[in-house]
């Protein structure tokens, strides 16, 4: 069975520019979960969508944005990246709310 | 506010001493805590849940309301056990976890 995957594995922007990162969960997760993992600071919850839908969002201002697809899959937009917007991006996607995280191994992106 | 604390970001032990990964917690509802930990070079993965009560490579951990504790605990270590290990509490009604800043567990030979 696949796991999360992420891709693109490494990304780098200029600041002001816009990053667009994918993830698709495991076959048969409707939830996928967006965490942002910066140098120092642990892991910081960002979105979660499930069966297409927002349902919660982190700390974070509204130049982050995603989307869940029909097919579960998410996108997560960054709009006018910032150089503090280097980091670690993770997804997840869980069976169910009990069960824990499965992580995808994340899109490095280097706002330059 | 809910928050998650491990206080130590290094931890350093010698090959068969035991460990005890520090994780306390603040929340004034009922918590879920887990414990993920992420070797070189992989992707963070879920060791343990509290409400599952397991072991997983050895590794243990109780839930402590009182003390609002959820210490990672192994009596003997392992080289293999050297790796990142984050603490993360996930409230009651939500999906949402709130991850410690993490330890990294260093056992030397």
């Amino acid at each position: 069975e696949a796991g999360v995957t992420q891709s693109p594995t490494h990304l780098i922007k200029t600041r002001g520019q816009q990053a667009t990162l994918r993830c698709s969960p495991i076959s048969g997760h409707t939830s996928v979960y967006w965490y942002q993992q910066a140098l120092g600071l642990g892991l910081q919850f960002l979105l979660w969508y499930d069966e297409g839908e927002e349902r919660n969002r982190g700390n974070f201002p509204p130049r982050f944005s995603g989307r869940q697809f029909p097919n579960y899959s998410s996108e997560l937009n960054v709009n006018a990246l910032e150089l503090e917007d280097s980091a670690l991006y993770l997804c997840a996607s869980s069976p169910d709310e009990n069960y824990g995280y499965t992580f995808g191994s994340g899109t490095r992106l280097t706002v330059v | 506010a809910q928050r998650v604390t491990q206080p130590e970001k290094l931890l350093s032990v010698f090959k068969g001493a035991p460990v005890e990964l520090k994780c306390n917690y603040s929340y004034s509802g009922s918590p879920e805590l887990f414990w993920y930990v992420q070797y070189s070079r992989q992707r963070l993965q879920l060791l343990l849940r509290h409400i599952s009560r397991e072991s997983i490579k050895g590794f243990t951990a109780d839930l402590n309301k009182g003390e609002t504790s959820f210490h990672l605990k192994k009596p003997f270590a392992q080289e293999e056990d050297s790796a990142m290990y984050y603490c993360a509490l996930r409230t009651s009604g939500t999906y949402k976890y709130i991850f410690g800043t993490g330890t990294r567990l260093k056992v030397l030979a």
